[in-house]
C-alpha cells in the first residue's frame, strides 16, 4: 500500500528553527509536495522536490533523499504566523497526489 | 483572478438528501480535482478532471459523481446522502499533472445529520 508518516503534532519557539519530517512508501515517484494549512482554511503549496537536495525559499527550506523515501521541512526564524498544519504529500506514478495526515506546528512566545 | 472559487461554505443535509457541490476556476487549468479531508486524515481524492469533458475516480469516489462540460465548473454530487460523508470539501486546480501546484478552493464543510 502507499504510505505517508509524519509528526501528529509539534512544538517549538518564536524565532527558533524546526524540521518537520516525512516518510513515504509510494507506487512509482513523481515529486514531493509541502502545503501549509492554517485552521479552517485551505492548503497552500510551499515547496516542491524532484530530486534529491535541499530546496532553500526564504525562511522555509524543504530536502528529499529518494533512495531513503524521506523529506523535511525546514522553518527558520519561526513567527507566530507559522501556527498551522504542514501537509506532506507525494505524487505517484499516476501523477496522483497522496497525502500525509499533517502535523500541526503550535509556535509559543 | 478569484483563484478557486466553491460554494456554499457551510451545509447540514439530512441522511437520505442529495446536494451540488460547486466549484469554479478563473485560471483556464486543465486539471481539477475533488478531495475530502476528515480530522486526524490526508486529503482523499474523489473524482479528477483532465479537461472538459472527462473525468476519472479517485481513491474515494463511492457515493458522489462529477460532471465537467466546462473547463471553469467542476460539480460534486452527493446522492443519497449519509453520516459518513460528513467531512470538509476541498476543489483544486493544476494546469498539469506533474510538477504543477495545485491551487486549492476555500473549502466546504458538510455535516450529515
Amino acid at each position: 500500500g502507499q504510505n505517508i508518516d509524519q509528526p501528529t503534532e509539534m512544538t517549538a519557539t518564536e524565532g527558533a528553527i524546526v524540521q518537520i519530517n516525512c516518510t513515504y512508501q509510494t507506487s512509482g515517484f513523481n515529486g514531493l509536495f509541502w502545503y501549509q494549512q492554517h485552521a479552517g482554511e485551505a492548503p497552500t503549496f510551499l515547496s516542491y522536490n524532484v530530486l534529491d537536495g535541499l530546496e532553500e525559499k526564504g525562511r522555509f527550506s524543504s530536502f528529499l533523499s529518494r533512495s531513503k523515501g524521506y523529506s523535511y521541512l525546514l522553518l527558520k526564524e519561526l513567527q507566530m504566523k507559522d501556527s498551522a498544519s504542514y501537509l506532506c504529500a507525494v505524487m505517484d506514478s499516476n501523477y496522483q497526489l497522496i497525502w500525509g495526515a499533517g502535523t500541526k506546528l503550535i509556535i509559543k512566545p | 483572478n478569484a483563484g478557486v472559487t466553491q460554494t456554499p461554505k457551510f451545509r447540514i443535509l439530512k441522511i437520505g438528501q442529495s446536494m451540488t457541490l460547486q466549484c469554479t476556476q478563473d485560471m483556464n487549468h486543465n486539471y481539477m480535482y475533488w478531495y475530502r479531508q476528515d480530522p486526524g486524515m490526508g486529503l482523499k481524492l474523489i473524482y479528477y478532471s483532465v479537461g472538459a469533458g472527462i473525468t476519472d475516480k479517485g481513491e474515494v469516489p463511492n457515493g458522489y459523481n462529477v460532471s465537467r462540460s466546462t473547463t471553469e465548473d467542476f460539480p460534486l454530487r452527493l446522492e443519497l446522502a449519509a453520516p459518513s460523508q460528513t467531512s470538509v470539501y476541498f476543489c483544486a486546480s493544476s494546469p498539469g499533472q506533474d510538477y504543477n501546484e495545485q491551487f486549492f478552493g476555500p473549502g466546504t464543510r458538510l455535516t450529515v445529520l
